[in-house]
């Protein structure tokens, strides 16, 4: 059992959509972060959310943390095909000792 | 930049085996950590270490060993590869305590098992 869930698990969009993706626990997080994965590649960080409630921009992706810190979503508009990759969440437990990954998002952005 | 390097990208190897991944980073990091990565089961944690010569057990350490005897380098080691070992790994290293959650991946090693 994955202690991040993320959703949706795959994602096929046209270029120029918008979309949303999910990371939730039960369990609740010092912070969150977003990592992209490009094929053959290692994961990038994006972002780290540290504030329930809080919002991130990063262009055209929104990044929020939910108020109670247990969830998290990422949302992009007007997809692009470069946006194309896994997108994983992963979150730091409330002791700060462990560092969990959810299983990902694979999204394809088709021009 | 961060840069962390691993030793090979692609390596395939017989059952029984010992095999060793290394990993490098340049930045003077104090945590590197090791991961597995598998279809539908994200990235899991097979070691990690805060210090030279310093290891702690991840989720799933069974058939691995790690070394680090230089705070810039972190081996992954298998004792004896079985074919249930095939998989992506990936090293990753992060500033200090502090900031202990924000971590910088290598590029991956593609390790196969036959």
């Amino acid at each position: 059992t994955q202690l991040l869930e993320q959703s949706p698990q795959f994602l096929s969009i046209q270029e120029g959509e918008n979309l949303t993706v999910y990371c939730n626990s039960s369990s609740v997080f010092s912070s969150l972060q977003w990592y992209r994965q490009e094929p053959g590649e290692g994961p990038v960080l994006l972002v780290t959310v540290v504030t329930g409630g809080e919002v991130k921009k990063l262009k055209r992706l929104t990044f929020q943390f939910g108020d109670a810190r247990k969830d998290s979503s990422l949302h992009i508009t007007a997809a692009q095909p470069g946006d194309t990759g896994l997108y994983l969440c992963a979150g730091v437990g409330p002791n700060f000792n462990k560092f969990y990954f959810g299983s990902g998002t694979k999204l394809n952005v088709k021009p | 930049d961060v840069k962390v390097t691993q030793s090979s990208r692609y390596l395939v190897k017989r059952t029984g085996e010992k095999v060793f991944l290394e990993c490098v980073q340049d930045m003077d990091h104090e945590n590197m950590f090791w991961y597995r990565q598998d279809p539908g089961l994200g990235l899991r944690l097979i070691y990690f270490s805060y210090d030279v010569k310093m290891k702690e057990k991840g989720d799933i350490p069974e058939g691995y060993s790690v070394s680090r005897e230089k705070k810039e380098r972190f081996s992954l080691i298998l004792e004896s590869a079985s074919t249930n070992q095939t998989s992506m790994y990936l090293c990753a290293s992060s500033l200090g305590r502090a900031s202990f959650y924000e971590q910088y991946f290598g590029p991956g090693t593609r390790l196969t098992v036959t």
